[in-house]
């Protein structure tokens, strides 16, 4: 079974740039996370999905994050503008469902801005 | 209050040794509590879960829960220097919808 994909796995930008994040989940997992995890702390939820409805967004930064799974499937995370502090590994986990079931995690993208 | 605490260590064991962990959480509705090892540069992955009061045993891991004390804590028997990673504590369930929360992790060496 092919593990949570992300692309890309490193990227440098500017800060005020933009950047966008892939992420492909288990093949039939209806929810995908994505988490923010800045150095020597622990992963800190982003969004969630169910299908491609946003369950909680409530640790979104909305003025400059955005995030979208428009067929349920397949979902990208953009930061624009981006700041300093958002260094960080962008990981993307799914799971079967929205109930207790476990989340895998795919490799992560590690953002650095300059 | 972080909603999750742990100590960040780092925690040192011999080879051989039991490594204890521990987590405490803030919100008492939190209803399933997970254990996940992270190798430096690597994803999490999952050790162990526990929903219900007390022990419960997996190979060399035992996760302990006291939902009264709101604590959690993980063994690890018989520490090996692949066990050398960070531990990361998560609970979900306080809002019904899998929203995991994280510590900020422990890190563990073992030393040969």
């Amino acid at each position: 079974e092919a593990g949570v994909a992300q692309s890309p796995r490193y990227k440098i930008i500017e800060k005020r740039q933009s950047v966008a994040f892939w992420c492909n989940p288990i093949s039939g997992h209806a929810t995908l996370y994505w988490y923010q995890q800045i150095l020597g702390q622990g992963p800190k939820l982003l969004i969630q999905f169910q299908n491609n409805g946003v369950v909680d967004d409530s640790q979104l930064p909305k003025d400059r994050f955005s995030a979208e799974r428009l067929k349920g499937v397949d979902s990208t995370l953009k930061i624009q503008p981006a700041k300093l502090e958002d260094s960080a590994v962008y990981l993307c986990a799914s799971s079967t469902s929205g109930g207790f079931a476990e989340q895998f995690f795919g490799p992560g993208t590690r953002l650095t801005v300059l | 209050q972080k909603e999750v605490e742990q100590n960040s260590g780092p925690l040192s064991v011999p080879e051989g040794a039991i490594a204890s962990l521990n987590c405490t959480y803030s919100d008492r509705g939190s209803q399933s509590f997970f254990w996940y090892r992270q190798y430096s540069g690597k994803s999490p992955e999952l050790i162990m879960f526990i929903y219900s009061n007390g022990d419960k045993e997996d190979g060399r891991f035992t996760a302990q829960l006291n939902k009264a004390s709101q604590y959690v804590s993980l063994l690890i028997r018989d520490s090996q220097p692949s066990d050398s990673a960070t531990y990361l504590c998560a609970v979900n369930g306080a809002r019904g919808n899998n929203d995991m929360r994280f510590g900020a992790g422990t890190r563990l060496t073992v030393k040969p």
